[in-house]
């Protein structure tokens, strides 16, 4: 099993452009989840999806942030337009039991 | 508002001996709890478990303990080993809300040979 894989792993963006993270959760997992690190406020969850569809999005900062998941093996997080405050290791998790969830190596975003 | 908190930032240990890493969490309808261990540049892997109907879960040399009247989860490691250093996170869950889970802020374990 390849694991949930993440792209790109590493995004450098100026300020104002628009930023598209990508996420291919295990084969067989129905739910998936999108979390941001920083040194401030942790881990911390933005949204997650339960057999596609958005569960819960209290997360997401503002409307600059948006996630969709077309299908069951892929998700996107896209910030637009980026603000140097987003600089942050964005990770994606997927599960199949309701606790255990995987993560993938997340994508480090900095915003200049 | 954390309601998940690991008040030690960091924690050394000598190889073969104890390490215990400690979480403490405010929200008492919080019903399952988590322990990831996480490595630089990878994403935290999943440890071990426990639910609030037990006690005390272990796995090899890894136990967690729950108190649940101190609102208080511990991780034993036993005997450290080099390789378990590592940033270690406590999540906690409600199971009415799909396994989402509330992080602490982490804890770096680091084991001395």
């Amino acid at each position: 099993d390849a694991g949930v894989i993440q792209s790109p792993r590493h995004e450098v963006t100026e300020m104002g452009q628009e930023v598209t993270l990508r996420c291919k959760p295990i084969s067989g997992h129905n739910s998936l989840f999108w979390y941001r690190q920083t040194m401030m406020r942790g881990l911390e969850l933005l949204i997650y999806f339960n057999n596609n569809v958005p569960i819960d999005d209290s997360g997401m900062p503002e409307d600059r942030f948006s996630a969709k998941m077309p299908n069951a093996s892929f998700s996107t997080l896209k910030i637009q337009p980026s603000e140097p405050r987003d600089s942050a290791v964005y990770f994606c998790a997927s599960s199949r039991q309701v606790y255990e969830q995987y993560f993938g190596p997340g994508t480090r975003l900095t915003v200049t | 508002d954390q309601q998940v908190k690991q008040n030690s930032p960091s924690l050394s240990v000598q190889e073969g001996r104890i390490s215990i890493l400690n979480c403490d969490y405010t929200n008492s309808m919080f019903d399952y709890f988590l322990w990831y261990k996480k490595y630089p540049a990878e994403g935290p892997t999943f440890l071990i478990s426990i639910s609030s109907i037990k006690d005390k879960n272990e796995d090899g040399r890894f136990t967690v303990f729950l108190n649940k009247s101190a609102k208080h989860l511990s991780l034993h490691i036993v005997p450290s080993q080099p390789g378990d250093s590592a940033v270690y996170f406590c999540a906690a869950s409600f199971y009415n809300q799909g396994g989402k889970l509330i992080f602490g802020q982490g804890t770096e374990l680091s084991v001395k040979p």
